[in-house]
């Protein structure tokens, strides 16, 4: 599967505890984002690399949120001292420089307790 | 501010017939849209996009139209199948930045 994967799928934690995300995108694409959604809307942008460079951060990306793309293939987004207005689903998506068509990979979706 | 509106929350289409949803964008910075499609427990698929150098691009069965004078798109489904049931969002972004903005979706659903 050459598609964009995100691991683990589901991610079930205690207020108050760190988690991390992992996500593989499109081996030739150079641009990776993090995206978050809430049921019943639409994913809302939290931050953009291009290769291994953090370019944009969206205001909802708190202290508490950050992502690293090291050596500009995969990235991870970690989420320190959960919240339960954390829970929601993650999502990646890469793409080529132009256009900016998007893939997105499956989610990680999260609940916090 | 939600720069990017469906306000259609669901549809329901006979199949075969056309599915027609719509979106409107606020955002006049905005020169480049995007349809995706959205299973349950699944990422959003792309489906087709269109630059606001043109008012039309068409993809097999899905069509989408802009109308810049009056910020609006809309994506046509012609003939709708039952597996063209799922959640779709419209999105827009300026090419100068990455970002993507969504609208909040139309659930679609295609009776027999």
């Amino acid at each position: 599967d050459t598609g964009v994967s995100q691991d683990p799928r589901h991610k079930i934690t205690k207020r108050g505890q760190n988690v991390t995300f992992r996500c593989d995108p499109i081996s030739e694409h150079n641009r990776l984002y993090w995206y978050r959604q809430t049921l019943g809307q639409g994913p809302e942008f939290l931050t953009y690399f291009q290769n291994e460079a953090q370019l944009e951060k969206s205001r909802l990306l708190s202290d508490r949120f950050s992502a690293e793309r090291p050596k500009g293939s995969f990235s991870t987004l970690e989420i320190q001292r959960t919240e339960q207005g954390d829970s929601a689903m993650y999502l990646c998506a890469s793409s080529l420089s132009l256009p900016n068509e998007q893939f997105f990979g499956p989610g990680t979706r999260l609940t916090v307790l | 501010d939600q720069q990017v509106k469906q306000n259609s929350p669901s549809l329901s289409v006979q199949e075969g017939r056309i599915s027609i949803l719509n979106c409107d964008y606020t955002n006049s910075m905005f020169d480049y849209f995007l349809w995706y499609k959205k299973y349950p427990a699944e990422g959003p698929t792309f489906l087709i996009s269109i630059s606001s150098i043109k008012d039309k691009n068409e993809d097999g069965r899905f069509t989408v139209f802009l109308n810049k004078s009056a910020k609006h798109l809309s994506l046509h489904i012609v003939p709708s199948q039952p597996g063209d049931s799922a959640v779709y969002f419209c999105a827009a972004s300026i090419q100068g930045a990455q970002k993507l903005v969504f609208g909040q979706g139309t659930r679609l659903t295609i009776n027999p």
